[in-house]
């Protein structure tokens, strides 16, 4: 399958600071990318979805002047948690897709906020 | 009520062992029915697509129910690389490749 890398696997930070997250396509051309969240013992939640050039999708209770999302080229799309608070303290995992074919998953981002 | 619901689990079978879960989706609309699998601290990877006329593949078989809004996943022969936690995923119809996730049901496969 396709390979979606995501940079960095963990980071601890302290608790104001900002933390961006880097997620890549690797071989191949990521019309939409996904980002997601999950908290211990629950499911993925699906935070954005943004397509390369526009601006990104929010779902419903995710605020969008605190997790910022660019998708500036078909390879790339970041994640910024601006003013980390240990509440952001959740493993986060992006997906990229190709047109209407299948997702796939970055290794994901363990954030913690100290 | 949440648009995706999973037996909560754990499921401690022994090596061998035939496992069944369950998963029901609330919009009646959905499109494509998904059957992923997570292990610790890991990202989900695609296990199955579900189909309505079910589908097999090898150990694993995958049912759809659209009336009952229900999707099964079946595993035969339990292997103990099977452990992990299985994730009930929905893409809602007319939402481009959005996937709703269920909270997953934790597998473990005891020697």
């Amino acid at each position: 399958g396709a390979v979606v890398s995501q940079h960095p696997s963990r980071v601890i930070c302290k608790s104001g600071t900002s933390v961006k997250i880097e997620c890549r396509s690797l071989d191949f051309q990521a019309t939409t990318m996904f980002w997601y969240r999950q908290f211990p013992k629950q499911s993925l939640m699906l935070m954005a979805t943004s397509n390369e050039g526009s601006k990104a999708t929010y779902e419903q209770g995710v605020e969008k002047d605190k997790f910022l999302i660019n998708h500036a080229s078909l390879t790339l799309s970041t994640l910024t948690v601006t003013s980390a608070h240990p509440e952001d303290s959740s493993f986060y995992i992006c997906s990229a897709q190709e047109g209407h074919n299948e997702q796939f998953f970055g290794p994901g981002t363990r954030l913690t906020v100290l | 009520r949440k648009e995706v619901e999973q037996d909560p689990g754990p499921f401690n079978v022994p090596e061998g062992a035939t496992v069944a879960f369950n998963c029901t989706y609330s919009n009646s609309a959905s499109q494509s029915f998904f059957w992923y699998r997570q292990d610790c601290r890991k990202e989900p990877k695609l296990l199955m697509s579900v189909y309505s006329s079910g589908n097999e593949d090898g150990r694993f078989t995958a049912q759809l129910n659209r009336a009952s809004q229900y999707i099964s996943l079946l595993i035969r022969d339990s292997k103990l690389s099977d452990s992990a936690t299985y994730l009930c995923v929905v893409n809602p119809y007319n939402q481009g490749g959005k996937l709703i996730f269920g909270q997953g049901t934790e597998l473990s496969v005891k020697p």
